[in-house]
């Protein structure tokens, strides 16, 4: 399977500031997923990102607070605007290789916001 | 440690035992299905997958086992380790028309030495 690499692994941001996640993978995927695992949650689908379009979000959340960018097949941006507390958070990027359908996760983006 | 599975059901089994990870899914017309296991402090790792079209596939020590009449999905782990400590995730593709995949609650099993 393919390496997926986010960045940063973790942070403590205060409220009110906007943090930016990257997403790398080592090769080429048309689809790659955004979610978010709150403490002690299990994952909850924030958006799809598709290179060369606009990402489709899932109800409750919007692209002005999770604004996203998939510049192309490699990368993807996941931004979480204007954070509260409640935004504290594991965010994982996920992408699908190959026919079956499977999701490959990097290790997690861990924020904490203050 | 992370908080991840801090407020999950949990499993307790003893090291050398057989676990029996159980999950219930809502939509019928899911038709792919996964396990994941997440250690502390890291990401969902994929163990083992199965179609609609199947009851039954194993993998190396684990087993997966769905029921579509009662939509139950369950995971075998024989001779639990200790490394298989983490918490287990299901997840059913509901939607032909896309790949994302939508998460059960999950079950954290901790194996006693």
């Amino acid at each position: 399977s393919a390496v997926i690499s986010q960045k940063p692994s973790r942070d403590i941001c205060q409220r009110g500031t906007s943090l930016t996640i990257q997403c790398q993978v080592d090769s080429q995927v048309t689809m790659m997923f955004w979610y978010r695992q709150q403490p002690g949650q299990s994952l909850t689908l924030i958006a799809t990102a598709n290179q060369g379009s606009e990402a489709t979000y899932e109800s409750g959340f919007v692209i002005d607070k999770f604004p996203i960018s998939r510049p192309n097949l490699t990368f993807s941006t996941l931004t979480v605007s204007n954070m509260s507390p409640e935004d504290s958070s594991i965010y994982l990027c996920g992408m699908s290789q190959g026919a079956s359908g499977e999701l490959f996760f990097g290790e997690g983006s861990r924020l904490t916001v203050l | 440690g992370e908080s991840v599975g801090l407020h999950l059901p949990t499993l307790s089994v003893q090291e050398g035992d057989n676990s029996i990870i159980n999950c219930a899914y809502s939509n019928s017309a899911s038709d792919y299905f996964i396990w994941y296991k997440q250690e502390s402090g890291k990401g969902p790792q994929f163990i083992i997958d199965i179609r609609s079209n199947m009851d039954k596939r194993q993998g190396q020590r684990v087993t997966v086992l769905l029921n579509k009449t009662v939509k139950h999905l369950s995971l075998q782990i024989a001779a639990t380790q200790p490394g298989d400590s983490a918490v287990y995730f299901c997840a059913e593709k509901r939607d032909t028309g896309r790949r994302a995949l939508t998460f059960g609650s999950g079950t954290r099993l901790q194996v006693q030495p």
